[in-house]
């Protein structure tokens, strides 16, 4: 399976911060990237897809960037509902897989 | 607007087995794959098994092969998920997802199911 690895696990950020997540996929993965925010006891909920394509209705703060094995989830201006958990996941091969998390949290 | 709802968890004892739905409403069922994803408590998602829009093709996380079978009636417009020999290790909520089959990305869950192995 492809392995994927997000780094920090972890950021403290307050509102209005530019805030930067990277996942790194063990292979190449071209394109087939994915993001995912899951807020406590809710369900995950698509972010981006294709490494930077908008799933409909979320904001334009968030943006996807990257290809081969490196990708970056960038959120310009730090919003309170933003304060979440945010995956990455690739669907280059099956079965697909998901990064272990980074969790954004109030400064 | 997609809703996917999940039931089926439960307790239930080491080595025991359980059998988790989910059913679909609001798109067409038959036309979409669809894959259960798992979260033990305070970790991350885990993916563990897929079926096509048929039901003619699977696959799972090797981890986990063996154990469980990935299933679907579109007659019912329901998602199946049979698991068994569970382990203290499978606790988690089992979501179902809709997705592709061959480069899935997952844009409607359910709100999970709750497995707890305990004796």
């Amino acid at each position: 399976d492809i392995q994927m690895t997000q780094s920090p696990s972890s950021l403290s950020a307050s509102i209005g911060d530019r805030v930067t997540i990277t996942c790194r996929a063990s292979q190449t993965i071209s394109t087939y990237l994915n993001w995912y925010q899951q807020k406590p006891g809710k369900a995950p909920n698509l972010l981006i897809y294709a490494e930077s394509i908008l799933q409909s209705g979320v904001p334009s703060r968030f943006s996807g960037s990257g290809s081969g094995t490196d990708f970056t989830l960038t959120i310009t201006s730090l919003q309170p509902e933003d304060f979440a958990t945010y995956y990455c996941q690739q669907s280059y091969r099956t079965p697909p897989t998901f990064g272990g998390g980074t969790k954004v949290e109030i400064k | 607007e997609v809703q996917l709802v999940e039931s089926g968890g439960g307790l239930v004892q080491p080595g025991g087995s359980l059998r988790l739905s989910c059913a679909g409403y609001g798109f067409t069922f038959s036309g979409y794959a669809m894959h259960w994803v798992r979260q033990a408590p305070g970790q991350g998602l885990e993916y563990v098994s897929g079926i096509d829009s048929n039901g003619d093709r699977t696959y799972y996380a090797n981890s986990l092969k063996g154990r469980f079978s990935i299933s679907r009636d579109n007659s019912k417009n329901t998602l199946y998920l049979q698991v068994g020999s569970l382990r203290v290790e499978d606790m988690a909520v089992y979501y179902c997802a809709r997705g592709g089959f061959a480069s899935p990305m997952f844009d409607g869950w359910g709100q999970g199911t709750l497995v707890t192995v305990s004796s």
